[in-house]
């Protein structure tokens, strides 16, 4: 079945660390993004990407980074400079331009606590 | 920031239409109104989306004013799984960044026996 997977669901690290989030997609979708949501929030856009090798920053990327190496992965990094890295973090896909139903597909999103 | 209004919660009792408003008063002609819907604790998921005609599937209808600054989702029979916050998105309808999504707050449906 088709679809977009992220992992892990849960995710604890300690402060100070880097830490990777997988995202993974086999609906050859050619557009990829990350949100953040905390809680009793709507989300907010880190990262996003258009097409293979190409992102661009979206509302609050500081103290994050990504890659786009292959069309169906997205990564996000969550680095030290992050100051508040607790969260819930979300990962959607969605064809590229001029598709119309054009409607976006999230994944089940991965719980990051930092200690 | 989001282009879009919508009440923080609403009730909706179980078998009852709920009608979930929206305004977007600086809405552009080339805009799509989207719907997503977020249980808690899951990704959001697609409900319905149009320009400017009233459109409906197997989840919802949507109304769209005429002037299109504000449209309201129907959910005809609303269950209990129908509780979640739901968020009325304007964007355009191809790549880049403004056909980003941009979420609000939306709004807290709560289905009650």
């Amino acid at each position: 079945d088709g679809g977009i997977t992220q992992s892990p669901k849960y995710l604890f690290r300690k402060e100070g660390q880097n830490v990777t989030l997988s995202c993974e997609q086999n609906l050859n979708h050619d557009a990829m993004y990350w949100y953040r949501q905390d809680p009793g929030q709507g989300l907010r856009l880190i990262y996003y990407s258009q097409i293979v090798n190409d992102f661009q920053k979206g509302d609050i990327a500081e103290g994050y980074s990504v890659s786009r190496e292959k069309k169906e992965s997205f990564p996000l990094t969550v680095t030290s400079a992050q100051k508040n890295p607790t969260a819930f973090y979300l990962c959607a896909s969605k064809p590229g331009g001029g598709a119309f139903g054009t409607e976006a597909f999230f994944g089940q999103g991965t719980r990051l606590t930092v200690v | 920031d989001a282009k879009t209004t919508q009440p923080t919660s609403m009730d909706c009792a179980e078998g009852r239409a709920a009608n979930l408003p929206c305004n977007h008063s600086t809405i552009s002609g080339n805009e799509y109104v989207y719907w997503y819907r977020q249980i808690h604790s899951q990704g959001p998921q697609y409900i319905i989306h149009g320009l400017k005609n009233n459109e409906t599937n197997e989840m919802a209808s949507l109304i769209i004013t005429e002037d299109r600054k504000s449209s309201t989702l129907i959910l005809p029979h609303a269950t209990l799984r129908d509780t979640a916050v739901y968020y009325c998105i304007v964007r355009v309808n191809y790549g880049g960044s403004q056909g980003n999504l941009i979420f609000g707050k939306g709004t807290k449906l709560s289905v009650k026996p």
